[in-house]
C-alpha cells in the first residue's frame, strides 16, 4: 500500500516565521505536489514536482517554496509565514502522468499562523 | 482559468435517503475524479472517468461523466453513515500534470 506521510499534523507558528512542511513518499512515485485546502475552494496547487530537483509553480505558489532533493521527499517552505497562509496543507504523489493516474494524498498538515 | 463548482455545499440527510452531488464547469476535461475525504485524512480516489456520457457504479455509488466532459454527477443511493464525508471531483487535462479541483461537498448520513 502506497504510503504518504507528513511531518506534522498540527503545527502553530508565529507570524514572520520560517516555516518548513516535510512530506515522504515510499512508492518511489515520479511526481509529488503541494496543496492547500480552504473551506469552499477545495485544494489549490501551490507547486509541483516531477523529478528530483525539478519544480514548477502552480496556482497559488506567492509565498512559499519548495525543495526535492531525494526522490521520496518534498518539502514546502513558508519563506515568512504570515496569517493568511493559515490553512490545511496536503501532500500528495502520483506516478507517470496519464488520464487514470491516482493522487495519494498524505493526511494533512493544519497550520495555525498567529 | 478552470473553475468546477459543487452543488450542494453541505448536505445532511437521514439513514437510507438517496442524494445526488453536482460537480459543474464551463471548460472541457479529458477526466474527471470524485475524492472522498474523511476527517483527519487525505482524500482518496474513488473513481476516474474519461469518457463523455460514461457511467460508473461502484457499490451504491454511481458517478457520471457529462456528455460533453464539461460537468459530471454522483448519486449514492440508501445513504449509510460511512458515507459521511467530503465529496470532491476533481478535472484533469490531458498531457498535464494539473487536476482541478472543485469546492466540494460536506455530506452528513445522520443514523
Amino acid at each position: 500500500d502506497v504510503k504518504v506521510t507528513q511531518s506534522s499534523r498540527y503545527l502553530v507558528k508565529r507570524t514572520g516565521e520560517k516555516v518548513f512542511l516535510e512530506c515522504v513518499q515510499d512508492m518511489d512515485h515520479e511526481n509529488m505536489f503541494w496543496y492547500r485546502q480552504d473551506p469552499g475552494l477545495g485544494l489549490r496547487l501551490i507547486y509541483f514536482s516531477y523529478d528530483v530537483k525539478m519544480k514548477e509553480k502552480g496556482d497559488i505558489p506567492e509565498g512559499y517554496s519548495v525543495s526535492r532533493e531525494k526522490k521520496e521527499r518534498f518539502s514546502l517552505i513558508l519563506e515568512s509565514a504570515s496569517t493568511n497562509q493559515t490553512s490545511m496543507y496536503l501532500c500528495a504523489s502520483s506516478p507517470l502522468m496519464g488520464l487514470y493516474v491516482k493522487q495519494y494524498f498524505g493526511p494533512g498538515t493544519r497550520l495555525t499562523v498567529t | 482559468t478552470q473553475l468546477l463548482e459543487q452543488s450542494p455545499q453541505f448536505l445532511s440527510i437521514q439513514e437510507g435517503e438517496n442524494l445526488t452531488v453536482y460537480c459543474n464547469s464551463s471548460s472541457v476535461f479529458s477526466s474527471l475524479q470524485w475524492y472522498r475525504q474523511e476527517p483527519g485524512e487525505g482524500p482518496v480516489l474513488l473513481v476516474t472517468v474519461v469518457t463523455g456520457g460514461e457511467v460508473k457504479k461502484l457499490k451504491r455509488l454511481t458517478f457520471q461523466f457529462g456528455d460533453a466532459r464539461k460537468d459530471s454527477s454522483l448519486h449514492i443511493t440508501a445513504a449509510q453513515p460511512g458515507d459521511t464525508g467530503l465529496y470532491l471531483c476533481a478535472g484533469g487535462t490531458s498531457g498535464t500534470y494539473k487536476y482541478i479541483f472543485g469546492t466540494g461537498t460536506r455530506l452528513k448520513v445522520l443514523a
